[in-house]
């Protein structure tokens, strides 16, 4: 059973598109989460979301958006791509955010494609 | 500026032998620390996480870590490297409440 699963696995698109990334989690977490990757392997977050609270990393552009349809789905919207914005895109979830020795649990990435 | 460092971009190891995949961190408080796998064109996978207690903190497949407060470090560890081991391998801390920030990661290569 996956527990954090992620579509599409890739994605390649033009500059100027919107595209969305979806992710969902069966593990009954009320926490999760979105990072980047880039191409020299490094992560960052870029936001963490429950149903309290979204946070947002303040350097993420604001053609990204979180969107969470319920609990279980946190899906990532993104507009006028740009070709920086290729990288790979992990989804990721943890019980709850206060937890401060939550165990987070990652999805296995949307690689992302901007021509 | 909390961080966490991981000083070695490759670490290759004969089979067989024992591997060490280094980790300091420098956070504001207590921290709690993580380590993470990544297989290629995978998702991250939880080896083994550091909150209170025992220095020494065992996790999956045979990895172990050691918090040394002193050195501020929390160094990979596993007795006899397996060729399936080879992968990017992920330090991680956070204190408090606050988001997990990761270090640039570290390629082992485990030779046959």
């Amino acid at each position: 059973d996956t527990a954090v699963s992620q579509t599409p696995k890739y994605l390649v698109t033009q500059m100027g598109n919107d595209k969305s990334i979806k992710c969902e989690q069966n593990l009954g977490h009320d926490t999760m989460y979105w990072y980047k990757q880039d191409s020299k392997k490094f992560l960052k977050i870029m936001f963490s979301y429950n149903n309290k609270e979204l946070i947002i990393n303040e350097t993420v552009p604001n053609r990204f958006s979180p969107k969470s349809p319920d609990k279980a789905h946190l899906n990532l919207h993104i507009n006028s791509l740009e070709l920086g914005d290729s990288a790979v895109y992990f989804c990721a979830s943890s019980q709850e955010a206060s937890g401060r020795t939550d165990t987070q649990y990652f999805g296995p990435g949307t690689r992302l494609t901007v021509l | 500026a909390q961080s966490v460092a991981q000083p070695e971009d490759q670490v290759n190891v004969a089979e067989g032998n024992p591997l060490t995949v280094k980790c300091t961190y420098s956070v504001s408080g207590n921290p709690y620390l993580f380590w993470y796998v990544q297989y290629p064109n995978r998702g991250l996978q939880f080896l083994l996480k550091y909150i209170t207690g025992d220095n020494l903190v065992k996790g999956s497949y045979g990895f172990e870590a050691e918090f040394n407060k002193s050195q501020t470090s929390f160094h990979l560890k596993k007795p006899s490297a397996l060729v399936s081991d080879s992968a990017l391998y992920f330090c991680a801390a956070k204190t408090g409440a606050n988001n997990l920030f990761f270090g640039t990661g570290t390629r082992l290569t485990v030779i046959p």
